[in-house]
């Protein structure tokens, strides 16, 4: 069963508007985390924000934060005034416990174009 | 700059051949992960190293193994290589072996089997 789910594909969106990136999970654990990774035609992997399902302020970092909705399952991704070099794809991963080890489990990716 | 380096940057390489990534994680992360990338995928989890020790096992073939040395860089070695196998491989290193630490990734070995 799909564990991270990220339901846009593609997404164009015009420069210095806000753009919300979708995001759902499914867990049965108490304790998780979850994170979203930037990726740029570069092809590097850059840590953006995370969460802990604990946390009751949802995390911020500059023009990043993250919608967190605990009983929907949800942590979507905001980024606002956008801009160009924001054009990339864009993960959402969880940590979940398996086997007595932290793993990150990832969503397949939604990639975001800015337009000038 | 992360501070995680892999080499080599390309490889390219026929089907049955055997190919060694290597990783060296940022300054005092202890964790080594290793992840593949194909082409416009999401990252499926190889396997995890912590201190030495191999601490999570993911979707790993079985032609697949990896070690952590005692200087904490990894290497990743795939072997019998299939066309298949092409694809980007990251590493990423933490600070311990779970938990809300980030990841940090290394800028990846685009392996290409020919």
């Amino acid at each position: 069963a799909q564990k991270i789910t990220q339901t846009q594909p593609g997404m164009f969106v015009q420069e210095k508007e806000a753009v919300t990136l979708d995001c759902t999970y499914d867990t049965s654990d108490q304790s998780y985390g979850l994170f979203w990774y930037k990726q740029p035609s570069s092809g590097e992997m850059i840590f953006l924000i995370y969460q802990g399902s604990y946390d009751e302020q949802n995390a911020t970092e500059g023009r990043y934060s993250l919608n967190f909705q605990k009983a929907r399952k949800s942590a979507n991704l905001v980024i606002s005034a956008s801009q160009l070099g924001d054009s990339a794809m864009y993960f959402c991963a969880m940590r979940e416990m398996k086997d007595s080890n932290y793993q990150l489990i990832w969503g397949a990716g939604t990639k975001l174009i800015i337009k000038p | 700059d992360s501070g995680v380096t892999q080499t080599p940057k390309h490889l390219i390489t026929a089907t049955g051949q055997r190919v060694t990534l290597r990783c060296s994680p940022r300054s005092g992360d202890l964790s080594v992960y290793w992840y593949q990338q194909s082409l416009d995928q999401g990252l499926q989890f190889l396997i995890q190293y912590y201190n030495g020790e191999e601490r999570a096992k993911g979707n790993i073939l079985e032609r697949f193994s990896a070690q952590q040395f005692p200087d904490l860089h990894s290497e990743l070695n795939l072997s019998s290589l299939e066309l298949g196998d092409s694809a980007l491989y990251f590493c990423a290193s933490s600070r311990t072996a779970g938990g809300s630490t980030e990841q940090y990734f290394g800028p990846g070995t685009r392996l290409t089997v020919t």
